[in-house]
């Protein structure tokens, strides 16, 4: 069975970079694209993006700037990185697997992570 | 970005019961709609893919209709364990968006 688990500091302070890694078990990373998503305090999931496991991939324009995505392969691993972090950045950050880049939907999730950006 | 919106926010039904939770796009994404149940604490599962596709494992009391703008999902015989929010996701058009959800209780 595939299991994805985020980790990563759960405090964050301001115009900082969090730093996220999603770890992959019961199945290799190889010929999947891998997801990061995060939901705001009443808001809705948003798309941060994805990241091929041979290193392409997509980010939101809203954070394109931001955030950069890797994977690694000999770790069954991928990272999230968002740099200059604020309060808006606070969030529960979720990753998930797809099978394609287009139309896909998202078949394994992580039970996700609490980011909180703060002094 | 296309805008995702559920309607009810939430509700409450009996176990037994059947009940339609409905998500529209702003714009259409044909059949590229998803629908994902999320419980407190727990990874989010995905139930319908391309609006009217069961994965694998969920059961065939849940189903998906839809096209275009409009999408509903269908929960029929409620049991104590359907109690989660339950949103959609576009796959159409980047960046994919979702709804904001619909909490369901059971009573």
């Amino acid at each position: 069975q595939v299991q994805l688990q985020e980790s990563g500091p759960g405090l964050v302070k301001p115009s900082e970079t969090l730093s996220l890694t999603c770890t992959v078990s019961g199945g290799s990373i190889r010929g999947y694209y891998f997801n990061w998503m995060r939901q705001a305090p009443g808001k809705a999931l948003e798309y941060i993006g994805y990241i091929y496991y041979s290193g392409s991939s997509y980010y939101n324009p809203s954070l394109k700037t931001r955030v950069t995505m890797a994977a690694d392969m000999s770790k069954n691993q991928f990272s999230l990185k968002m740099n200059s972090v604020t309060a808006a950045d606070t969030a529960i950050y979720y990753c998930a697997r797809s099978e394609a880049a287009a139309g896909a939907h998202l078949d394994y999730w992580g039970q996700g992570t609490r980011v909180t950006v703060s002094s | 970005d296309i805008q995702m919106t559920h309607s009810p926010s939430s509700l409450s039904a009996s176990v037994g019961d059947t009940v339609t939770i409905t998500c529209r796009a702003s714009q259409s994404v044909f059949g590229y709609l998803n629908w994902y149940q999320h419980k407190p604490g727990k990874a989010p599962k995905v139930l319908i893919y391309a609006a009217s596709s069961l994965e694998s494992g969920v059961p065939s009391r849940f189903s998906g209709t839809g096209s275009g703008t409009d999408f509903t999902l269908t929960i029929s015989s409620l049991q104590p364990e359907d109690s989660a929010t339950y949103f959609c996701q576009q796959t159409y058009s980047t960046p994919y968006t979702f709804g904001q959800g619909t909490k369901l209780e059971i009573k």
